[in-house]
């Protein structure tokens, strides 16, 4: 079926313009993350939504960064006044996480690589 | 909250070598141990998982140990391939309210 899917896989913008990232999870699948790689980096835990909880914002570096999860599926991650160290590749992932559950391994997208100039 | 090392950074083999990789997380409450592959310009993949009431799991050329009283695991790959090389990433977390935390990543290059 279907993986993750992530838009645009490519993003350049100038410094202190906006952007928005889109992530469309696996159907079926509660659980949404958000990671962000920088260059040789690990990934970097930036939000998680599950069902309909509030989201666990703990990992958004900034107030710049925000994201949604509309009718419990797509996603769409904002930066906004972009800044040269938010390039990076921005990683969506989404499980069948459920509470109590061991096997929830993520499924990840291919990425959006951000480049700003 | 969850902190998980990884080591080595990176790890060079020749073709038909083992290569180890080992991590250690804090967390006691941790139960879920997955590893994943990135291989270059691509999304991670899952490799392998344990949970925290095994000791060691295998799946052909991989394997993974798990240590609860000391808090560590490790990969195992034995007849490494060149298309073993790639970057590969431990992660740890618990169950419930799930969000994995990740290691820093394992660059392995497997030399023909």
């Amino acid at each position: 079926g279907a993986g993750v899917s992530q838009s645009p896989s490519n993003k350049v913008t100038e410094k202190g313009k906006d952007v928005e990232l889109r992530c469309d999870p696996i159907s079926g699948h509660t659980a949404l993350y958000w990671y962000r790689q920088s260059l040789g980096q690990g990934l970097e835990f930036l939000i998680y939504f599950q069902g309909n909880s509030a989201p666990d914002k703990s990992g958004l570096p900034s107030d710049r960064f925000s994201a949604e999860r509309t009718g419990g599926s797509v996603s769409t991650l904002t930066i906004q006044r972009t800044q040269q160290e938010d390039s990076a590749v921005y990683l969506c992932a989404s499980s069948l996480v459920g509470a109590g559950s061991y096997n929830s391994p993520l499924h990840f997208g291919n990425g959006t690589r951000l480049t700003v100039t | 909250g969850e902190n998980v090392e990884q080591h080595p950074s990176t790890l060079s083999v020749q073709e038909g070598d083992s290569a180890v990789i080992k991590c250690t997380y804090s967390d006691s409450a941790s139960n879920y141990f997955p590893w994943y592959k990135q291989e270059l310009g691509k999304r991670p993949q899952l490799i392998i998982d344990i949970r925290s009431n095994v000791g060691e799991k295998k799946d052909q050329r991989i394997a993974v140990t798990l240590n609860k009283t000391a808090k560590h695991f490790s990969l195992h790959i034995t007849e490494t391939q060149p298309e073993d090389s790639a970057v590969y990433f431990c992660a740890a977390g618990e169950g419930g309210s799930y969000i994995p935390t990740f290691g820093r990543g394992t660059s392995l290059i497997v030399h023909p």
